[in-house]
């Protein structure tokens, strides 16, 4: 298995504009997860989705990120308009379910807004 | 309060010597699950060793081991006959299980480890 794919592992982009980043999940992990990391405030859920329905957004920060999954294979995080502040890298994680139920990231979007 | 704490912003290590890089949790719930993760330079999260809450017994994964005890909420990390390689952010993260079926994962803050040659 590939693991959990993302695109594009690198993003500048300037202030206002729309970014878009993508997720595969391993095949057969029914749970997606997006983080937000940076120096400041860590690891930071985003949203998570179970079987393809969103669980828990709250950690979204505000309206401008939305978040979808419209099949078991495929998950995009958007930000429209972006903001410097957005700067950050961007994991998508994703896990089987069962008893241990372990997170596998992915290599994770470094986007720079500027 | 912290759901994770993880107390050695910064931890050094002679090569081939272990190390223990500590984490403490706090939860109610009777049902979670204790994860060690590692964030080398390269920036990619690896999944290193899990402890589930009713697991009797300490987890070992090759050179690393989860030193478990649930009375005192602690779940640390040891690494045996450490290697250049070692040298990485270590992340301890909890995950807590709700009723609904629901969960959430929860992440210390890190420890970076610097292994010295």
């Amino acid at each position: 298995d590939a693991g959990v794919i993302q695109s594009p592992r690198h993003e500048v982009t300037e202030m206002g504009q729309e970014v878009t980043l993508r997720c595969k999940p391993i095949s057969g992990h029914n749970s997606l997860f997006w983080y937000r990391q940076t120096m400041m405030r860590g690891l930071e859920l985003l949203i998570y989705f179970n079987n393809n329905v969103p669980i828990d957004d709250s950690g979204m920060p505000e309206d401008r990120f939305s978040a979808k999954m419209p099949n078991a294979s495929f998950s995009t995080l958007k930000i429209q308009p972006s903001e410097p502040r957005d700067s950050a890298v961007y994991f998508c994680a994703c896990a089987q379910g069962g008893t241990k139920n372990i997170q596998y990231f992915g290599a994770g979007t470094r986007l720079s807004v500027l | 309060a912290q759901k994770i704490t993880q107390t050695q912003p910064g931890m050094f290590v002679q090569e081939k010597e272990a190390v223990t890089l500590d984490c403490t949790y706090d939860t109610s719930d009777p049902s979670y699950g204790l994860f060690w993760y590692k964030q080398p330079s390269s920036g990619e999260m690896i999944f290193l060793i899990y402890q589930g809450s009713y697991d009797q017994q300490n987890a070992t994964e090759g050179r690393y081991s989860l030193n478990f005890q649930k009375a005192r909420k602690s779940a640390n990390l040891v690494i045996s006959a450490s290697q250049l390689g070692d040298s990485a952010m270590y992340f301890c993260a909890m995950r807590e299980d709700y009723t609904s079926g629901t969960y959430k994962y929860i992440f210390g803050t890190g420890t970076r480890l610097k292994v010295l040659a």
